[in-house]
Protein backbone atom coordinates (compact mmCIF):
# COMPACT_ATOMS: atom_id res chain seq x y z
CA UNK A 1 0.00 0.00 0.00
CA UNK A 2 2.12 2.99 -1.48
CA UNK A 3 -0.06 5.88 -0.09
CA UNK A 4 1.95 9.00 -1.42
CA UNK A 5 4.93 8.43 -3.06
CA UNK A 6 7.47 11.76 -3.86
CA UNK A 7 10.39 11.43 -6.56
CA UNK A 8 12.87 12.28 -6.09
CA UNK A 9 13.84 11.51 -2.95
CA UNK A 10 16.81 13.92 -3.25
CA UNK A 11 18.36 16.60 -5.21
CA UNK A 12 20.99 19.03 -5.82
CA UNK A 13 20.56 21.99 -7.90
CA UNK A 14 22.58 25.37 -9.05
CA UNK A 15 20.83 28.29 -8.33
CA UNK A 16 19.21 29.31 -11.84
CA UNK A 17 18.35 25.93 -12.68
CA UNK A 18 14.64 24.62 -12.90
CA UNK A 19 13.02 21.50 -11.67
CA UNK A 20 10.02 19.53 -11.02
CA UNK A 21 8.83 17.14 -7.82
CA UNK A 22 6.58 14.78 -8.13
CA UNK A 23 3.65 13.23 -6.12
CA UNK A 24 1.41 10.83 -6.68
CA UNK A 25 -1.17 9.39 -4.54
CA UNK A 26 -3.04 5.42 -4.87
CA UNK A 27 -6.30 6.71 -1.91
CA UNK A 28 -8.15 8.49 -4.73
CA UNK A 29 -7.73 11.61 -2.65
CA UNK A 30 -9.85 14.75 -3.81
CA UNK A 31 -7.33 17.17 -2.14
CA UNK A 32 -3.96 17.57 -2.20
CA UNK A 33 -0.77 20.00 -0.92
CA UNK A 34 2.40 21.12 -0.96
CA UNK A 35 4.53 22.11 1.85
CA UNK A 36 7.80 22.97 2.57
CA UNK A 37 9.70 22.36 5.88
CA UNK A 38 11.95 24.27 7.39
CA UNK A 39 13.98 24.22 11.24
CA UNK A 40 11.95 25.75 13.70
CA UNK A 41 9.25 26.56 11.51
CA UNK A 42 6.81 23.76 11.48
CA UNK A 43 5.42 22.83 7.96
CA UNK A 44 4.39 26.26 5.55
CA UNK A 45 1.65 25.56 2.79
CA UNK A 46 3.44 26.06 -0.56
CA UNK A 47 0.07 25.30 -2.90
CA UNK A 48 -2.83 23.28 -3.06
CA UNK A 49 -5.29 21.28 -4.81
CA UNK A 50 -8.80 21.09 -3.93
CA UNK A 51 -9.54 18.19 -6.63
CA UNK A 52 -8.30 17.71 -10.28
CA UNK A 53 -7.77 20.45 -12.18
CA UNK A 54 -7.87 23.50 -9.75
CA UNK A 55 -5.19 25.09 -7.58
CA UNK A 56 -4.60 27.53 -5.08
CA UNK A 57 -2.03 29.57 -3.32
CA UNK A 58 -0.76 28.52 0.39
CA UNK A 59 1.20 30.60 2.58
CA UNK A 60 4.27 30.79 0.97
CA UNK A 61 3.85 29.99 -2.94
CA UNK A 62 6.33 33.28 -4.98
CA UNK A 63 8.86 31.27 -6.52
CA UNK A 64 6.70 27.89 -7.29
CA UNK A 65 4.49 26.45 -9.70
CA UNK A 66 2.22 23.58 -9.74
CA UNK A 67 0.09 21.40 -11.62
CA UNK A 68 -2.76 18.75 -10.85
CA UNK A 69 -2.28 16.56 -13.79
CA UNK A 70 -4.54 14.10 -12.70
CA UNK A 71 -6.49 12.76 -10.09
CA UNK A 72 -3.33 11.24 -8.62
CA UNK A 73 -0.82 13.68 -9.37
CA UNK A 74 0.19 16.81 -8.35
CA UNK A 75 3.65 18.24 -9.03
CA UNK A 76 5.99 20.77 -7.87
CA UNK A 77 7.93 23.28 -9.90
CA UNK A 78 10.46 25.60 -9.37
CA UNK A 79 11.40 27.59 -12.26
CA UNK A 80 14.40 29.09 -10.89
CA UNK A 81 15.60 27.95 -8.15
CA UNK A 82 17.44 29.98 -5.15
CA UNK A 83 19.30 28.94 -2.01
CA UNK A 84 16.50 30.40 -0.07
CA UNK A 85 14.57 27.46 -1.74
CA UNK A 86 16.83 24.89 0.35
CA UNK A 87 14.67 23.01 2.38
CA UNK A 88 12.66 19.57 2.84
CA UNK A 89 9.64 19.64 0.17
CA UNK A 90 6.40 17.42 1.88
CA UNK A 91 3.57 16.06 -0.35
CA UNK A 92 0.38 15.76 1.35
CA UNK A 93 -3.41 14.24 0.27
CA UNK A 94 -6.89 13.61 1.97
CA UNK A 95 -10.43 12.96 1.30
CA UNK A 96 -11.19 16.67 2.68
CA UNK A 97 -12.87 19.17 -0.08
CA UNK A 98 -12.78 22.72 -0.84
CA UNK A 99 -8.84 22.55 -0.57
CA UNK A 100 -9.74 22.33 3.67
CA UNK A 101 -8.60 19.49 5.78
CA UNK A 102 -11.49 19.67 7.90
CA UNK A 103 -11.92 16.77 10.30
CA UNK A 104 -10.07 14.76 7.66
CA UNK A 105 -6.59 13.63 8.27
CA UNK A 106 -3.70 14.49 5.89
CA UNK A 107 -1.68 11.97 4.50
CA UNK A 108 2.76 12.75 3.87
CA UNK A 109 4.90 11.62 1.30
CA UNK A 110 8.45 10.93 2.45
CA UNK A 111 9.20 14.12 1.37
CA UNK A 112 12.42 15.22 -1.20
CA UNK A 113 15.38 16.78 0.72
CA UNK A 114 16.49 19.91 -2.21
CA UNK A 115 19.68 21.81 -2.11
CA UNK A 116 20.49 24.65 -4.12
CA UNK A 117 24.08 26.05 -4.26
CA UNK B 1 -5.31 33.75 11.30
CA UNK B 2 -4.84 30.46 13.65
CA UNK B 3 -1.82 29.96 14.67
CA UNK B 4 0.19 27.16 17.00
CA UNK B 5 2.47 27.32 19.81
CA UNK B 6 4.68 24.13 20.84
CA UNK B 7 5.80 25.25 23.95
CA UNK B 8 9.94 23.97 23.77
CA UNK B 9 11.44 22.84 20.93
CA UNK B 10 13.32 20.55 22.52
CA UNK B 11 12.21 17.82 25.49
CA UNK B 12 14.30 15.27 27.10
CA UNK B 13 12.82 12.70 29.19
CA UNK B 14 14.50 9.35 30.76
CA UNK B 15 13.60 6.02 29.53
CA UNK B 16 9.90 5.38 31.73
CA UNK B 17 8.89 9.02 32.34
CA UNK B 18 6.26 10.61 31.59
CA UNK B 19 6.34 12.30 27.84
CA UNK B 20 4.37 16.11 28.14
CA UNK B 21 4.65 18.30 25.07
CA UNK B 22 2.60 21.16 24.62
CA UNK B 23 0.10 22.79 22.22
CA UNK B 24 -1.67 25.72 22.46
CA UNK B 25 -3.67 27.06 19.67
CA UNK B 26 -5.32 30.89 19.37
CA UNK B 27 -9.32 30.58 18.25
CA UNK B 28 -12.60 31.51 19.39
CA UNK B 29 -14.36 28.64 17.53
CA UNK B 30 -13.50 24.93 18.82
CA UNK B 31 -11.10 23.82 15.65
CA UNK B 32 -10.16 20.49 14.66
CA UNK B 33 -6.81 19.37 16.38
CA UNK B 34 -4.28 16.88 15.55
CA UNK B 35 -0.67 15.42 16.60
CA UNK B 36 1.55 14.37 13.86
CA UNK B 37 4.96 12.37 14.61
CA UNK B 38 8.08 12.61 12.43
CA UNK B 39 10.75 10.07 12.79
CA UNK B 40 14.22 10.56 10.92
CA UNK B 41 13.92 11.20 7.16
CA UNK B 42 10.10 9.92 7.11
CA UNK B 43 7.09 11.70 6.46
CA UNK B 44 4.67 12.93 8.94
CA UNK B 45 2.24 9.86 10.86
CA UNK B 46 -0.99 10.70 12.19
CA UNK B 47 -1.11 10.13 15.75
CA UNK B 48 -4.14 11.34 16.75
CA UNK B 49 -6.80 13.97 15.99
CA UNK B 50 -9.54 15.72 17.71
CA UNK B 51 -13.23 16.58 15.85
CA UNK B 52 -15.77 16.87 18.36
CA UNK B 53 -17.32 14.79 20.73
CA UNK B 54 -14.70 13.51 23.70
CA UNK B 55 -11.96 15.38 24.79
CA UNK B 56 -9.55 13.13 25.91
CA UNK B 57 -8.39 11.22 22.65
CA UNK B 58 -6.34 8.21 22.31
CA UNK B 59 -3.77 7.65 19.82
CA UNK B 60 -1.00 4.92 18.72
CA UNK B 61 1.61 4.03 20.31
CA UNK B 62 0.25 4.68 23.82
CA UNK B 63 -0.15 8.70 23.54
CA UNK B 64 -3.27 10.47 24.20
CA UNK B 65 -4.16 14.34 23.76
CA UNK B 66 -6.78 16.41 26.01
CA UNK B 67 -8.78 19.18 24.25
CA UNK B 68 -9.28 22.03 26.94
CA UNK B 69 -11.54 24.72 25.45
CA UNK B 70 -10.99 27.13 28.03
CA UNK B 71 -7.05 26.85 28.18
CA UNK B 72 -6.76 27.07 24.28
CA UNK B 73 -4.40 23.98 24.59
CA UNK B 74 -4.46 20.22 23.21
CA UNK B 75 -0.99 19.04 25.37
CA UNK B 76 0.22 15.35 23.83
CA UNK B 77 0.91 12.66 26.76
CA UNK B 78 2.40 9.37 27.25
CA UNK B 79 2.65 8.06 30.60
CA UNK B 80 5.99 6.27 29.84
CA UNK B 81 8.60 6.99 27.03
CA UNK B 82 9.94 4.50 25.13
CA UNK B 83 13.19 4.77 23.26
CA UNK B 84 11.17 4.27 19.87
CA UNK B 85 9.83 7.48 20.73
CA UNK B 86 12.29 9.67 20.32
CA UNK B 87 11.25 11.53 17.15
CA UNK B 88 10.07 15.23 16.08
CA UNK B 89 6.37 16.15 16.93
CA UNK B 90 4.25 18.73 15.26
CA UNK B 91 0.71 19.85 16.66
CA UNK B 92 -1.75 21.25 13.82
CA UNK B 93 -5.01 23.03 13.63
CA UNK B 94 -7.51 23.39 11.16
CA UNK B 95 -7.75 26.96 10.16
CA UNK B 96 -11.18 27.58 9.97
CA UNK B 97 -10.79 31.22 8.26
CA UNK B 98 -9.17 29.71 5.82
CA UNK B 99 -10.54 27.09 4.50
CA UNK B 100 -9.95 24.41 7.32
CA UNK B 101 -6.29 24.23 5.87
CA UNK B 102 -3.71 22.82 8.20
CA UNK B 103 -1.43 25.53 10.32
CA UNK B 104 1.54 23.45 12.06
CA UNK B 105 3.22 24.89 15.13
CA UNK B 106 7.13 24.91 14.94
CA UNK B 107 7.50 21.39 16.69
CA UNK B 108 9.15 19.43 19.50
CA UNK B 109 11.73 17.25 19.05
CA UNK B 110 11.65 14.39 21.82
CA UNK B 111 14.97 13.19 22.77
CA UNK B 112 14.73 9.66 25.07
CA UNK B 113 17.09 8.98 27.47
CA UNK B 114 18.50 5.11 28.43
Amino acid sequence: NAGVTQTPKFQVLKTGQSMTLQCAQDMNHNSMYWYRQDPGMGLRLIYYSASEGTTDKGEVPNGYNVSRLNKREFSLRLESAAPSQTSVYFCASNQGSGGGSGNQPQHFGDGTRLSIL
Amino acid sequence: AQSVTQLGSHVSVSEGALVLLRCNYSSSVPPYLFWYVQYPNQGLQLLLKYTTGATLVKGINGFEAEFKKSETSFHLTKPSAHMSDAAEYFCAVSDLMRGNKLVFGAGTILRVKS
